[in-house]
Order: structure tokens, then sequence, then C-alpha cells
């Protein structure tokens, strides 16, 4: 089994409507990202949590919002979609300490028509 | 901020052939520096990590160098393979006031002609 999840793996969906991403992880990480990528920007950070009481903005978090509810999950919600957030959404784990090191999830494919 | 820049955007070699993938940064307060390989449609996978006290490590038919100071790093593969096509993402690890982020360069896309 994949130790970092992400559902669902494609998702077309409406402007306006509101969108939840999820992201499991089974590795026992206790910090949690969500990236975006879009053609030609590369990756970008959208909110980052060093611990379950623990949120912070990263670059690009205008529209989006998380929830941290355990160690082990962490999601990702737009609430009111439109399609400039059309991209590729990536969650990513990371234990605290030398070395560190981001395992990334499989990715989710939104289209916001 | 962070900026990272990769160089080039594309490469296309034949296979069995030595290349050099670069990497530029502007800051060199990093905690480290990766450099990930991303497969078409697929997530990211971590090769090599350097920390930054280090400045160089190898894994395989990989090595990866830092230079700090030149605000460098670049990933050596040899006896390139068709299999090596992919992506591939340098990315730093800064530190700051109330931050810890990943910055991470647009990517080289390498393809290996068998």
């Amino acid at each position: 089994d994949a130790d970092v999840t992400q559902t669902p793996r494609n998702r077309i969906t409406k402007t306006g409507k509101r969108i939840m991403l999820e992201c499991s992880q089974t590795k026992g990480h206790d910090r949690m990202y969500w990236y975006r990528q879009d053609p030609g920007l590369g990756l970008r950070l959208i909110y980052y949590s060093f611990d379950v009481k623990d949120i912070n903005k990263g670059e690009i978090s205008d529209g989006y919002s998380v929830s941290r509810q355990a160690q082990a999950k962490f999601s990702l919600s737009l609430e009111s979609a439109i399609p400039n957030q059309t991209a590729l959404y990536f969650c990513a784990t990371s234990r605290q300490g030398p070395g560190e090191t981001q395992y990334f999830g499989p990715g989710t494919r939104l289209l916001v028509l | 901020k962070q900026e990272v820049t990769q160089i080039p955007a594309a490469l296309s070699v034949p296979e069995g052939e030595n290349l050099v993938l670069n990497c530029s940064f502007t800051d060199s307060a990093i905690y480290n520096l990766q450099w990930f390989r991303q497969d078409p449609g697929k997530g990211l996978t971590s090769l090599l990590l350097i920390q930054s006290s280090q400045r160089e490590q190898t894994s395989g038919r990989l090595n990866a160098s830092l230079d700090k100071s030149s605000g460098r790093s670049t990933l050596y593969i040899a006896a390139s393979q068709p299999g090596d096509s992919a992506t591939y993402l340098c990315a730093l690890l800064n530190s700051g006031a109330g931050s810890y982020q990943l910055t991470f360069g647009k990517g080289t896309k390498l393809s290996v002609i068998p």
C-alpha cells in the first residue's frame, strides 16, 4: 500500500462548487503539505501543517482552506471553485529532523469548468 | 524570497550518454537541497538530498553536488537509459522567521532516446 494516498485522483467540477481533496499517510510523519502544480509555474505551496494544532499559509493560500483532522489526515478545500484553480494537486509529508525529505502522494487532477 | 532556476528546461540525449542537469538558487541560507524525479501524471520521488554542510551525494548512477557560495547544484546522470526519461526537479528547504518551506524549480524534462 502507498504511504501517502490522495482521494480523489481525478475530479471535474463546476465553478462555484465546494470541493474537498483528502490526503492520508501511514508514514507516521508529523508534517504535511499541500502543493499545486501548473505547467510553466512549477510546484507552489498552498498550506502546511507541522502538527495537528499547527496550520500555516503557504505562497498561494487565497481561495483555499485546510483541516488537519488527525496526524495522518490533512484535507484541502476549495470553498467556491473557479477555473484558474484547475491544476494538479499534491499532498506531501515529512518528519522533522536532519536530512528531512518530503514524500509525495500521487496527485489529484482537478478540472474546474 | 528564494528563486530556483533550472536549465535547460528540456534535454534530449542518446542512450548511454552521461549528462548534467543544472540548478541555481538565489538564497544560500538553506537547510538542504533535494533532487526529485517526476514521471508523467505521477507524484514526485526523492532521488538525492544534500545537507547544507555537505558537498555531494551519490546513489547508483546519480551524483548531486552543492556549491552554496555560487548558488548552484548539479545532478550528474551516468550512462543514461530510456528509463531515466522523466522531469527532474530541484528543491531547496529554506529557513526563516517562522517559516520552513520547500521551494521548487520548474524542472528539466529529460528524454533518453534508445
